[in-house]
């Protein structure tokens, strides 16, 4: 049961375009986001969050949209670079008692073209 | 760089064989994460150790457990290793002791392969 849903496997743009990656969760009990970035060969790194108390947020080139009520939230990177091809993951999380578990999604692999 | 180490960073072995996988945090992280990715799927959360103490179990099988040492390092057994076992482990530090809004910090991976 996948409770953090990336539908698109792949997307690709043109450099100095907008890049959409979205992300879709069932569990309404999730109230805290968070996209990470994977290049090969290496770890993911932490990107971007949002707290469901917000509808957006925004860090530099890097924008995060959350709908709520469509349990829906979107990843924006404007204008698109080359360093920006990687897989993005988007994790969810919701107070489960004492502790919260970060649960992912499949990834999107993003390839921005010169 | 992360600041987290993983080694080995990849590791071949045999069906049926018992591996030990390590990871040092970053400096003054408390909390460790061990995470499975297999091929097309996501991160699997496997488990979690803060300051020493298991905090958080996961998707962790039977055959597999783990430990955090006084140092902070910790360790992911595997055993009796399975061809379905053939996947990317990756281990997380945290500062804090598993709130979601702490940024958990990935070291490289190790890619076991099991034949």
């Amino acid at each position: 049961d996948q409770q953090v849903k990336q539908n698109s496997p792949s997307l690709s743009v043109q450099e100095g375009r907008i890049s959409i990656l979205n992300c879709d969760y069932t569990n309404s009990m999730f109230d805290y986001f968070l996209w990470y970035k994977k290049y090969p060969a290496e770890g993911p790194t932490f990107l971007i969050s949002i707290s469901s108390i917000k509808d957006k947020n925004e860090d530099g080139r890097f924008t995060v949209f959350l709908n709520k009520s469509a349990k829906h939230l979107s990843l924006h990177i404007v204008p698109s670079q080359p360093g920006d091809s990687a897989v993005y993951f988007c994790a969810a999380s919701g107070d489960a008692g004492n502790n919260r578990k970060l649960i992912w999604g499949l990834g999107t692999s993003l390839a921005v073209n010169p | 760089d992360s600041g987290v180490t993983q080694t080995p960073k990849h590791l071949i072995t045999a069906t049926g064989q018992r591996v030990t996988l390590r990871c040092s945090p970053r400096s003054g992280d408390l909390s460790v994460y061990w995470y499975q990715q297999s091929l097309d799927q996501g991160l699997q959360f496997l488990i979690q150790y803060y300051n020493g103490e298991e905090r958080a179990k996961g998707n962790i099988l039977e055959r597999f457990s783990a430990q955090q040492f006084p140092d902070l390092h910790s360790e992911l057994n595997l055993s009796s290793l399975e061809l379905g076992d053939s996947a990317l482990y990756f281990c997380a530090s945290s500062w804090d002791r598993g709130r979601s809004t702490d940024t958990q910090y990935f070291g490289p991976g190790t890619r076991l392969t099991v034949l």
